[in-house]
């Protein structure tokens, strides 16, 4: 099956600790992108990469971080530098100035 | 910057009722507009995706349409069903700069009453 998958599904942390956030793809695209999604609010871009080895910062990185090592993967770390951290993350992929293809999200609570 | 508003925040109909989502935004300058189903707790399901030469596009009984010089898109539903109801989300990838990134609307939370 092709698709975008997340992983885990939800996740609990301590505040102070560092989590990292899974995304896979097997639709072959280039670009990844990471949203973060807040009750009431849309969604806002924290990360994207249009190739492996590049990523460059979204409207909210402040606090997060990422690697882009595979064309399939698209980790996305929250450090205890973000000050809001829990929230609902969507990963998504596509091709430039086409269809972005978004997975099931993570929902991420740190108490 | 670009802004993305949808009105009606939240709609509720009767089963089998035709309905008319708005999405608004302020900058024209983009590659396309793309409209999403959200399910609580889900991620985004894409249902249609205009480009920005196209003037509408149609899925089965959804059918979007684009007027970029005003800014505008609608979602129109024909005799909705109870399985309609979720949230729907515009959002445009803009032209500007290279990030290709998505400005997304806050949604319109759609409740088909059987």
């Amino acid at each position: 099956d092709g698709g975008i998958t997340q992983s885990p599904k939800y996740l609990f942390r301590k505040e102070g600790q560092n989590v990292t956030l899974s995304c896979e793809q097997n639709l072959n695209h280039d670009a990844m992108y990471w949203y973060r999604q807040d009750p009431g609010q849309g969604l806002r871009l924290i990360y994207y990469s249009q190739i492996v080895n590049d990523f460059q910062k979204g409207d909210i990185a402040e606090g997060y971080s990422v690697s882009r090592e595979k064309k399939e993967s698209f980790p996305l770390t929250v450090t205890s530098a973000q000050k809001n951290p829990t929230a609902f993350y969507l990963c998504a992929c596509g091709t430039p100035a086409y269809e972005q293809y978004f997975g099931p999200g993570t929902r991420l609570t740190v108490t | 910057k670009q802004e993305v508003t949808q009105i009606p925040a939240a709609l509720s109909v009767p089963e089998g009722e035709n309905l008319v989502l708005n999405c608004s935004f302020t900058d024209s300058a983009i590659y396309n507009l793309q409209w999403f189903r959200q399910d609580p707790g889900k991620g985004l399901t894409s249902l249609l995706l205009i480009q920005s030469s196209q003037r509408e596009q149609t899925s089965g009984r959804l059918n979007a349409s684009l007027d970029k010089s005003s800014g505008r898109s609608t979602l129109y539903i024909a005799a909705s069903q109870p399985g309609d109801s979720a949230t729907y989300l515009c959002a445009v990838q803009n032209s500007g700069g290279s990030n290709y990134k998505l400005t997304f609307g806050k949604g319109t939370l759609l409740t088909v009453n059987p």
